[in-house]
C-alpha cells in the first residue's frame, strides 16, 4: 500500500523567511497530490491541488511542487507570518478519486 | 460556503456503549467520509459513501458501522466502544469526483472511551 512520509518533527522558522515542508511517498506515483493546512482542534483545509504532469503550482505565497522520479512534494511558503502556525498535510489521490491517503502532517511554528 | 457540521464537539462514554457520532452537510454532495486521527498515525480512512444507502470500507473499518439515509447526513456507530476507539473523529465530504478533489472538513469530534 501507498506510504506516505512527512517530518514529524516541528518545522520552527523565523518570520519573513521562506518554510519549507517535504512530502515523501513509496510506491507508485499518485495521479493528483493535494495540500491541506489544520489548525488545533479544526478539520484540515484545502489549499492546493498538484498534478502528476505539473511541475510547479503557486498560490499567492504558497508554492508545491512534485517530482515524480523523487516521489516527492514539497511545499513552500515564502515570507512567512505567524499566522500560517499550523500542521500541514498532504494526501495523495490514486488514479480512482475515490480515496485520499494522507500523511501524518508537519507542524510548522513561525516565530516573530 | 460548505457548512459540514459535527454533533458533539466532545464526547465521553463507557466501554460497551454504543455511540452515534453523526455529519450533516448543507452543499448537497454526493460523497462522504469518516475518518480517525491519531497522533503519529495520521487520519485513516474509516468508511466512506458516495450515494445514498451506499457505503463502503476504507482501511480500517473493524469496531465501526455506518448509516446514510439521507444526502446531507452520514452517521459513524461504535456497536460497543473500546478504549482503543478513543480519537479524534473527523467527517468529510466531496462533491462529483472532479478536480481539485478538494474535501471539506467537519471540526472534528473528541471521542473518549472509559
Amino acid at each position: 500500500s501507498q506510504k506516505i512520509e512527512q517530518n514529524s518533527e516541528a518545522l520552527n522558522i523565523q518570520e519573513g523567511k521562506t518554510a519549507t515542508l517535504t512530502c515523501n511517498y513509496t510506491n507508485y506515483s499518485p495521479a493528483y497530490l493535494q495540500w491541506y493546512r489544520q489548525d488545533p482542534g479544526r478539520g484540515p483545509v484545502f489549499l492546493l491541488l498538484i498534478r502528476e504532469n505539473e511541475k510547479e503550482k503557486r498560490k499567492e505565497r504558497l508554492k508545491v511542487t512534485f517530482d515524480t522520479t523523487l516521489k516527492q512534494s514539497l511545499f513552500h511558503i515564502t515570507a512567512s507570518q505567524p499566522a500560517d502556525s499550523a500542521t500541514y498535510l498532504c494526501a495523495l489521490i490514486t488514479g480512482t478519486a475515490s480515496k485520499l491517503t494522507f500523511g501524518t502532517g508537519t507542524r510548522l511554528q513561525v516565530t516573530l | 460556503d460548505v457548512k459540514v457540521t459535527q454533533s458533539s464537539r466532545y464526547l465521553v462514554k463507557r466501554t460497551g456503549e454504543k455511540v452515534f457520532l453523526e455529519c450533516v452537510q448543507d452543499m448537497d454532495h454526493e460523497n462522504m467520509f469518516w475518518y480517525r486521527q491519531d497522533p503519529g498515525l495520521g487520519l485513516r480512512l474509516i468508511y466512506f459513501s458516495y450515494d445514498v444507502k451506499m457505503k463502503e470500507k476504507g482501511d480500517i473499518p473493524e469496531g465501526y458501522s455506518v448509516s446514510r439515509e439521507k444526502k446531507e447526513r452520514f452517521s459513524l456507530i461504535l456497536e460497543s466502544a473500546s478504549t482503543n476507539q478513543t480519537s479524534m473523529y473527523l467527517c468529510a465530504t466531496r462533491t462529483f469526483d472532479r478536480i481539485p478533489y478538494e474535501q471539506y472538513f467537519g471540526p472534528g469530534t473528541r471521542l473518549t472511551v472509559t
